[in-house]
């Protein structure tokens, strides 16, 4: 049971380069998040997916898209990246309301954009 | 909106020495109320939990019981060890099954021998 996996780990981008942040959870949860965390700004939430097919944006999505591909996977895009998304972006699950509504992250992906 | 404070850092104190970490709250309804920790280089973990007033979560010798008179859920440890040594972060989740939590900006913890 790995719990909640993100790839890759680290990844440096030039400016205005794209890529696609993969997250994936195998406890059959619900809801998906995607935060960023800032040092001393603790997690912002950037979009997340109630349920499989729905997604929402949060409180920083200006510059994001993203995909809940199917009930495991969560994908985060950038499609022209900026300094000012350097970051270290954590993805989490929960099972929602009837699970307890606790929420298990990911290792993280640190991304650094010259 | 919703939001959580939580007391400033960082806290430096000796093994074996009481924790408190002051987290207060603003939010409508009645949230659940977490404490998560981090460890250096890895995501967020669940420390314990309270889902209603004077509900008390435990773990691992922490504590904390969710005060609605004073919208306030207070990290304690008794003694703390080196291996506490991380950042801990205050949040509440509302009860609604999209679950989204509101985070506090996280409380630097380092515990000298």
């Amino acid at each position: 049971n790995a719990g909640v996996t993100q790839t890759p780990k680290f990844q440096v981008l030039k400016t205005g380069q794209s890529m696609t942040l993969q997250c994936a959870q195998d406890m059959n949860h619900n809801s998906m998040y995607w935060y960023r965390q800032d040092p001393g700004m603790g997690l912002r939430l950037i979009y997340y997916s109630a349920s499989e097919g729905t997604t929402d944006k949060g409180e920083v999505p200006n510059g994001y898209n993203v995909s809940r591909l199917n009930k495991r996977e969560f994908s985060l895009r950038l499609e022209s990246a900026a300094p000012s998304q350097t970051s270290v972006y954590f993805c989490a699950s929960s099972a929602g309301l009837a699970g307890g509504l606790e929420q298990f992250f990911g290792p993280g992906t640190r991304l650094t954009v010259l | 909106g919703d939001s959580v404070t939580q007391m400033e850092g960082p806290v430096t104190l000796s093994e074996e020495a009481f924790l408190t970490i002051n987290c207060t709250y603003t939010a409508t309804g009645y949230p659940s109320l977490f404490w998560y920790v981090q460890y250096p280089g890895e995501g967020l973990q669940l420390l314990l939990k309270a889902t209603k007033a004077d509900d008390k979560g435990s773990n691992k010798g922490f504590e904390a019981t969710y005060r609605k008179e004073t919208t306030s859920f207070h990290l304690e440890k008794g003694s703390v060890q080196v291996s506490d040594s991380a950042v801990y972060f205050c949040a509440l989740t509302h009860n609604t099954n999209a679950g989204k939590s509101t985070f506090g900006d996280g409380t630097t913890l380092t515990v000298k021998p």
